[in-house]
């Protein structure tokens, strides 16, 4: 398994400004993703954190919006830039150590106003 | 189209008693892996189970386990002697391997309510 942890676990914000989220696995992962849920619903993958280079952004989101840093094998942050309320939502770090298995980290609960 | 469908938006059980998850998916991957996963109040996301479309038996952990039917494209989830603990939201995710693509699509998820 992996142990997964987030920084900051929740956060107010105001509009329009922008929060960095920090993912740390206690073990070096190829993938790292991100994740959101948006209030009431399941969840979205954002992109792929890809150490080294750029991150794969799904359909829908992207860099200038969500920027993510990926500097080694186990640490990953994610930025909302630029926040809305409809910004507001969990954020989620996942990794898969193995083919059969995924898991994910605390989340970071987002309340923009 | 949707890739996981869970008709079951909410679902009650009486503690102890076993209850049945219902998940469905499409893929025209020969190869690839299905996922459950609870999500209590708290909202953290937990790994509950996985399923190989390779695997020949059915996945257990625990009191969870997996009723996977290949040719129908099922694969609910069986939580056997409910406890008050069990309510939460659960997903089922699929991870299509085809294109060593590690990304897990998720269904809309179901309420499971324990009643004591």
């Amino acid at each position: 398994s992996a142990v997964i942890s987030q920084k900051p676990s929740r956060d107010i914000c105001q509009r329009g400004t922008s929060l960095t989220i920090q993912c740390q696995v206690d073990s070096q992962v190829t993938m790292m993703f991100w994740y959101r849920q948006q209030p009431g619903q399941s969840l979205t993958l954002i992109a792929t954190a890809n150490q080294g280079s750029e991150a794969t952004y799904e359909s829908g989101f992207v860099i200038d919006k969500f920027p993510i840093s990926r500097p080694n094998l186990t640490f990953s942050t994610l930025t909302v830039s630029n926040m809305s309320p409809e910004d507001s939502s969990i954020y989620l770090c996942s990794v898969p150590p193995h083919l059969d298995e995924q898991f994910f980290g605390p989340g970071t609960r987002l309340t923009v106003l | 189209a949707q890739k996981i469908t869970q008709t079951q938006p909410g679902m009650f059980v009486q503690e102890k008693e076993a209850v049945t998850l219902d998940c469905t998916y499409d893929t025209s991957d020969p190869s690839y892996g299905l996922f459950w996963y609870k999500q209590p109040s708290s909202g953290e996301m937990i790994f509950l189970i996985y399923q190989g479309s390779y695997d020949q038996q059915n996945a257990t952990e625990g009191r969870y386990s997996l009723n996977f039917q290949k040719a129908r494209k099922s694969a609910n989830l069986v939580i056997s002697a409910s406890q008050l603990g069990d309510s939460a939201m659960y997903f089922c995710a699929m991870r299509e391997v085809g294109g060593s693509n590690y990304k897990l699509t998720f269904g809309k998820g179901t309420l499971l309510t324990v009643n004591p």
